[in-house]
């Protein structure tokens, strides 16, 4: 079993829809990363969260400390949106453990 | 400069050669990390560097691969007598440290035939 679960491995949405990608995690952590990676294209960090919600513009991320979760929102979905979105924690050091990824479509 | 940048892109090679990929963090930024990407799987841990502390290497999959930073700065991961399943995408990352957020190069594209 991995250490970082996501769900769903897939998920299509019609455009303006309102998305959520959730990551469980079965380890203390001392921060958990949300991260974007478009195809043929590099990564981008888009949260770090050690304990409650983070905004930037159509995006939100929630961490639950107690239960070990987290979820990222988008909303009003967008065609742009589409990419793989990656939840990552980091526990003790610094190097990044990955979950296997959500592969988000957006259709206009 | 303003991002991470890596060298080359892409990289083809023959089964057996050496091969060095290049990463150049964000100045400033003391913490330097490799990680690798195979088609159709998921990202892995190769190599961290934390300033002048001894690096985690925990992550390299044999030792046919290791990495050095020289003065702090520029990190150069060797892989020799590269073998097929070498081949993936090798991601660089920088942070300013423990608990700061990462920045990620776009990446060298590695093909070993």
């Amino acid at each position: 079993k991995n250490e970082v679960e996501q769900s769903p491995q897939n998920l299509t949405a019609q455009e303006g829809e309102f998305i959520t990608i959730n990551c469980s995690y079965s380890v203390g952590i001392s921060a958990l990363h949300w991260l974007q990676q478009h195809p043929g294209g590099g990564i981008v960090s888009l949260f770090m969260l050690s304990s409650g919600k983070k905004k930037h513009g159509r995006l939100i991320a929630t961490i639950n400390i107690q239960e070990k979760h987290s979820s990222l929102h988008i909303t009003a979905s967008h065609p742009r949106d589409s990419a793989v979105y990656i939840c990552a924690v980091t526990r003790g050091t610094d190097k990044l453990i990955f979950g296997t990824g959500t592969r988000l479509q957006v259709f206009p | 400069g303003a991002g991470v940048s890596q060298s080359p892109s892409n990289k083809v090679t023959e089964k057996g050669k050496d091969v060095e990929l290049r990463c150049d963090p964000i100045s400033g930024h003391t913490a330097l990390y490799w990680y690798r990407q195979s088609l159709g799987q998921g990202l892995e841990f190769l190599i961290y560097f934390q300033g002048n502390s001894a690096p985690d290497k925990s992550g390299l999959p044999s030792d046919r691969f290791s990495a050095e930073r020289t003065g702090g700065s520029v990190s150069t991961l060797t892989i020799q007598r590269t073998q097929q399943e070498d081949s993936a995408v090798y991601l660089c990352a920088s942070s300013l440290g423990t608990l700061r957020g990462y920045t990620f190069g776009s990446g060298t594209r590695l093909t070993v035939v």
